[in-house]
């Protein structure tokens, strides 16, 4: 199986912030990676995909880039309704993985 | 409007199986495969397997082979995903997604990436005697 090891783990940031999420795919993945929102109580939320393309309706302030193995999710300046867990996932194979999740805290 | 409803909150005994359905609405079922994600409490997703409803053909975590079984009712727009050899760590919330196709085109090739753009609202799975 494809691993995915995000970093930081959780990270705490104030309103306003740029906020930057690390991916890691222990092997190449092309651009198949993805990234979710997950609120507390709630279903995760595409954000990325094949990712840098912005799913329909989600704020521009999120971004993401890389190919290959290493892969960067951006918030450029972080809003109340930011605060959330984060998670890459690769479709590179038929057998999906997701990262570990990075926790978005208020400082 | 695109959703996937899933069935309600299960509570089973060890070494029993459940079955969570996933019924979808606002698009041809058959179109796109589904996917089965599952949470348990303050832990991070964990992928367990797809289907394609048009074919019924699946493909499953290695974790879960010979315990999850994944299959639809096409007349009625339904997936569902039963777990058997229920264990205390299967307790989790349960979700189904939607798995999309886009064709993107890298130097003047085109590929296609697949993500989870559509989720059910999850269903809480409890094992416990």
């Amino acid at each position: 199986d494809i691993q995915m090891t995000q970093s930081p783990s959780s990270l705490s940031a104030s309103v306003g912030d740029r906020v930057t999420i690390t991916c890691r795919a222990s092997q190449s993945i092309n651009r198949y990676l993805n990234w979710y929102q997950q609120k507390p109580g709630q279903a995760p939320k595409l954000l990325i995909y094949a990712a840098s393309n912005l799913q329909s309706g989600v704020p521009s302030g999120f971004s993401g880039s890389g190919s290959g193995t290493d892969f960067t999710f951006t918030i450029s300046s972080l809003q109340p309704e930011d605060f959330a867990t984060y998670y890459c996932q690769q479709s590179y194979s038929t057998f999906k993985t997701f990262g570990q999740g990075t926790k978005v805290e208020i400082k | 409007q695109v959703q996937l409803v899933q069935s309600g909150a299960e509570v089973k005994k060890p070494g029993a199986s459940v079955k969570v359905s996933c019924e979808a609405s606002g698009y041809t079922f058959t179109s796109y495969d589904i996917n089965w994600v599952r949470q348990a409490a303050g832990q991070g997703l964990e992928w367990m397997g797809w289907m394609n409803p048009n074919s019924g053909n699946t493909g499953y975590a290695q974790k879960f082979l010979g315990r999850v079984t994944m299959t639809r009712s096409t007349s009625i727009s339904t997936a569902y995903m039963e777990l058997s050899s229920l264990r205390s760590e299967d307790t989790a919330v349960y979700f189904c997604a939607r798995e999309i196709g886009v064709s993107l085109v890298q130097g003047a090739i085109p590929y296609y990436y697949y993500h989870m753009d559509v989720w059910g609202q999850g269903t809480t799975v409890t094992v416990s005697s």
